[in-house]
């Protein structure tokens, strides 16, 4: 089992709060990833990092922002939550060996809900 | 454009049953084909990977296959267990640049009944 942790697990918040979802992981994986997955659909990439220093939108617009200033560290921000952001949220890594091969190693997700 | 489809989008089997779960893809330049195995609640966890030159590729009691040429991809399941109960989802990555662009199916939510 993959060694990527996100908390909290669940959060339940009111509209206009601002929230940080964490994610870590002790693999030592340079590129790292935030999905937003809804029931019954599709993973969306919101966010991704090459490496520290290294943020990227990804093709599903997110108003959540990111920052990656340590390897194991790739935090996902929301300035003011709306009930539109209600969704589960990955957190993904994997090894920066130079090919589309590599294996992305999911966490077990944070279940934002908000009222 | 890009996509991935599974089918069926949901499936229920008795234990000790096999099963055949669908994928079929139009992504372009094609680099590999993964299956996932999402349990409720839990982040998705590979299963098996292939790339264009493989046509199956075993992991225990699961079983892919890869038609590159009419790019069709399978997940056999064989004698299922109870916990076998999730979602499975299959993953196309193109070759467009080194992210490795990844293309998500919906999944097919396979429930394993006693």
């Amino acid at each position: 089992e993959a060694d990527i942790y996100q908390t909290p697990r669940y959060l339940v918040i009111g509209t206009g709060k601002k929230i940080t979802l964490e994610c870590s992981q002790t693999m030592g994986h340079d590129k790292m990833y935030w999905y937003q997955q809804d029931p019954g659909m599709e993973l969306h990439l919101i966010h991704y990092s090459y490496g520290v220093n290294s943020t990227e939108k990804g093709d599903l617009s997110s108003e959540s922002t990111v920052s990656r200033i340590r390897t194991e560290h790739f935090p996902l921000t929301l300035e003011s939550a709306r009930p539109s952001h209600t969704s589960q949220y990955l957190c993904a890594s994997s090894p920066r060996t130079g090919t589309s091969t590599d294996t992305q190693y999911f966490g077990p997700g944070t279940r934002l809900t908000v009222l | 454009k890009n996509q991935v489809e599974q089918s069926p989008q949901s499936l229920i089997i008795l234990e000790g049953k096999n099963c055949t779960l669908q994928c079929n893809y139009t992504v372009s330049p094609f680099s590999n084909l993964r299956w996932y195995k999402q349990d409720t609640g839990r982040g998705p966890v590979s299963l098996t990977i292939m790339t264009f030159s493989e046509n199956t590729k075993s992991n225990g009691r699961y079983t892919a296959t890869l038609d590159a040429d009419t790019k069709q991809s399978s997940l056999h399941i064989t004698a299922s267990q109870l916990s076998d109960s999730a979602s499975y989802i299959c993953v196309v990555s193109d070759r467009g640049s080194t992210l490795g662009r990844l293309y998500f199916g919906r999944g097919t939510q396979l429930t394993v009944w006693p």
